[in-house]
């Protein structure tokens, strides 16, 4: 699986956009790139996933670059709830469990500010 | 629809017990992933189970072991536990026959050994 750099920590204020960027400039024709966040003590939740169009849920929006090198998750109206380590996970489409189920990297800490 | 369930939420073991976790995984899903989080540290893969089979493992020592069962439920069993097995223990599953949709976790079991 194609491996993921996210920035280790961001603040962001209460109300406003928060914007993630992960890059994954090794990812494959068939890999999709997947979100999931945890709060602490919890277990990982899932939030978007997308293949190479821009991708809207009820959580969030996912942006991906037309090269499919980087992509940005976006928060659009931040709460103190949602601080949490963002995680940002390629994964090919076939690939079933895999060797490993999701790779886990270090993530973004993301802090909500009031 | 009922989440991946897990229990205990909290086990307290003495150093060199064995200590077993238990994890039901959505209704009509049939792949089971163990995963162990220590402090401090990100998720590291442990185990897969698919239709009652361990399709793969992490790099963990033989003592970290399981099973499914037909009812898709799974064990994770931690033998000669040792200290630095004090880790979070969170398991996902999955539809295998969607194979782009996301994993779904439990809120995991704490682990302490003693």
């Amino acid at each position: 699986d194609a491996k993921t750099t996210q920035p280790p920590s961001m603040d962001c204020a209460e109300g406003r956009a928060a914007n993630l960027p992960c890059n994954h400039s090794t990812i494959s024709g068939n890999e999709y790139v997947y979100w999931y966040r945890q709060i602490h003590s919890q277990g990982p939740q899932y939030i978007i996933h997308g293949l190479k169009n821009n991708e809207t849920n009820e959580m969030a929006s996912l942006i991906i670059t037309e090269d499919r090198k980087s992509s940005t998750l976006i928060l659009p109206h931040a709460t103190l709830r949602d601080t949490a380590v963002y995680y940002c996970i390629v994964r090919g489409v076939y690939s079933g469990g895999g060797a490993d189920g999701l790779t886990f990297g270090k993530g973004t800490h993301l802090i909500i500010q009031p | 629809e009922a989440g991946v369930t897990q229990s205990p939420t909290h086990l307290i073991k003495t150093r060199g017990q064995q200590a077993t976790l238990r994890c039901s995984p959505i209704s009509g899903h049939t792949s089971v992933y163990w995963y162990q989080q220590a402090l401090g540290l990100g998720l590291q893969f442990l185990l897969w189970y698919d239709e009652g089979e361990e399709r793969n493992r992490g790099n963990f020592p033989p003592r970290f072991s399981g099973r499914q069962f037909p009812n898709y439920s799974s064990e994770l069993n931690v033998n000669a536990l040792e200290l630095e097995d004090s880790a979070l223990y969170l398991c996902a599953s999955r539809d295998e026959g969607r194979t782009n949709y996301g994993y779904t976790f439990g809120s995991g079991t704490r682990l302490t050994v003693v």
